[in-house]
């Protein structure tokens, strides 16, 4: 799989409940990014963490970073219909490449 | 507000034909990006440039060029359409190359 895959590829739930979508990635990282993206439009950044951070907090949004495992997770808490779109992780290989690697999303319906 | 634009949110083109995509940031952003995004592929990186006059290929540069003659405009340059290029196409800046980047809405180009 490519640098920055996410899982799973699609993810239905009702509103209210919790939406969990993970990404991993092969090669070690500086930093980590969530975007979001809603349809029709262009990304939106949400989050960044960095390799020694374990995890952040943005709001209903949680994320974590595991580097042994070379993983993450994003966490939207209590969600909303409004959440409903395609989220992307983007890695920083930091080997001289001057530019993020994203993954190729996560569809997130949220149901009213 | 951070601006990222780009001048067209759709257009057809003819195979064969010379296509200029714009992008405009109002950031003072060193760095710019062009990606396609195509379905269950995400985003991959077409080229991108850290500073005016300079250009770096991405991981799909073939079949397109780009130009940045000045700081805030970044063009994407399909040199002999194709039907395979039929995508989305976003542009993105950054002020540094593994800093969140800014995403304008994207141009959905259809060749035919």
């Amino acid at each position: 799989s490519q640098q920055g895959e996410e899982d799973p590829q699609a993810l239905s739930i009702q509103e209210g409940e919790n939406a969990t979508m993970n990404c991993s990635y092969k090669t070690s990282i500086n930093n980590l990014q969530w975007y979001r993206q809603n349809s029709g439009r262009g990304l939106v950044h949400l989050i960044l963490i960095r390799s020694n951070e374990r995890e952040k907090h943005s709001g209903r949004l949680r994320v974590t970073l595991d580097t042994s495992k070379k993983s993450s997770s994003l966490l939207i808490t209590a969600s909303r219909a409004a959440d409903t779109a395609s989220y992307f992780c983007a890695t920083d290989a930091g080997t001289g490449r001057r530019a993020l690697t994203f993954g190729s999303g996560t569809r997130l319906q949220v149901q009213p | 507000d951070v601006k990222v634009t780009q001048s067209s949110r759709y257009l057809v083109k003819r195979t064969g034909e010379k296509v200029f995509l714009e992008c405009v940031q109002d950031m003072d952003h060193e760095n710019m990006f062009w990606y396609r995004q195509d379905p269950g592929l995400g985003l991959r990186l077409i080229y991108f440039s850290y500073d005016v006059k300079m250009k770096e290929k991405g991981d799909i540069p073939e079949g397109y060029s780009v130009s940045r003659e000045k700081k805030e405009r970044f063009s994407l340059i399909l040199e002999s359409a194709s039907t395979n290029q039929t995508s989305m196409y976003l542009c993105a800046s950054s002020f540094h190359s593994n800093q969140p980047q800014h995403f304008g809405d994207g141009t959905r180009l259809s060749i035919l």
